[in-house]
């Protein structure tokens, strides 16, 4: 089974703290998402990386960065967490073989900006 | 801007009834994604479909491609049905843009 590993269920952070969350993948797919979901406003796309080194921005990129040093491992990067970034966040991977596009998910990480 | 319109938002329902969640969407797409995201928030996919429909156990999802629209279905359904249900679509092909999400419905099965 695809295993998508998020680093943290549930994060608690003080306004302008760095914060970084983590996402693995164990299928060596080449395509990574970071996605923050919040109530009445769904699932958004934040950042996404389709290799190593390379990234794009989704539809609410504001206020991230992302890194992707390595293929199974795709860090989303606060880099100064403000309240308004309080959400559940989700990351995901796929492969560009799959021409169909299935996403998997990782559990999803929590985050409280206080 | 592509769109992925969801209904209902909520819906509350008695054990055993047949359960229909509506998917609409703005513009021609590659694949439609059908997800079940449990409380807890791990998210599960169910379906993914180009045309036609598809059926797993009691779920069954279909969709008609001339009018945008998709729909999920659950026979005869049972508390453990009870999840958000979440279309997300995929306008690039491929997927490596990522998806489009509706906003999800919120399913709750009585005993």
């Amino acid at each position: 089974d695809v295993k998508v590993t998020q680093s943290s269920r549930y994060l608690v952070k003080r306004t302008g703290e760095k914060v970084f969350l983590e996402c693995v993948q164990d299928m060596d797919h080449e395509n990574m998402f970071w996605y923050r979901q919040d109530p009445g406003l769904g699932l958004r796309l934040i950042y996404f990386s389709y290799d190593v080194k390379m990234k794009e921005k989704g539809d609410i990129p504001e206020g991230y960065s992302v890194s992707r040093e390595k293929k199974e491992r795709f860090s989303l990067i606060l880099e100064s967490a403000s309240t308004n970034q309080t959400s559940m966040y989700l990351c995901a991977s796929s492969s560009p073989d799959d021409s169909i596009g299935i996403q998997y998910f990782g559990a999803g990480t929590r985050l409280s900006v206080l | 801007k592509n769109e992925v319109e969801q209904s209902p938002q909520n819906l509350t329902a008695q054990e055993g009834e047949f359960i229909t969640i509506n998917c609409s969407y703005s513009v021609g797409i590659s694949a439609l994604h059908w997800l079940q995201q449990h409380p807890g928030g791990g998210i599960v996919s169910l379906f993914m479909l180009s045309s036609g429909k598809k059926k797993h156990g009691r779920l069954i999802a279909t969709i008609n491609i001339q009018e945008k629209h998709s729909s999920l279905h659950i026979t005869a359904s049972h508390p453990r049905d009870s999840a958000v249900y979440i279309c997300a679509v995929d306008f690039s092909g491929g997927g490596a843009d990522g998806l489009t999400f509706g906003k999800g419905t919120h399913l709750i099965i009585q005993p």
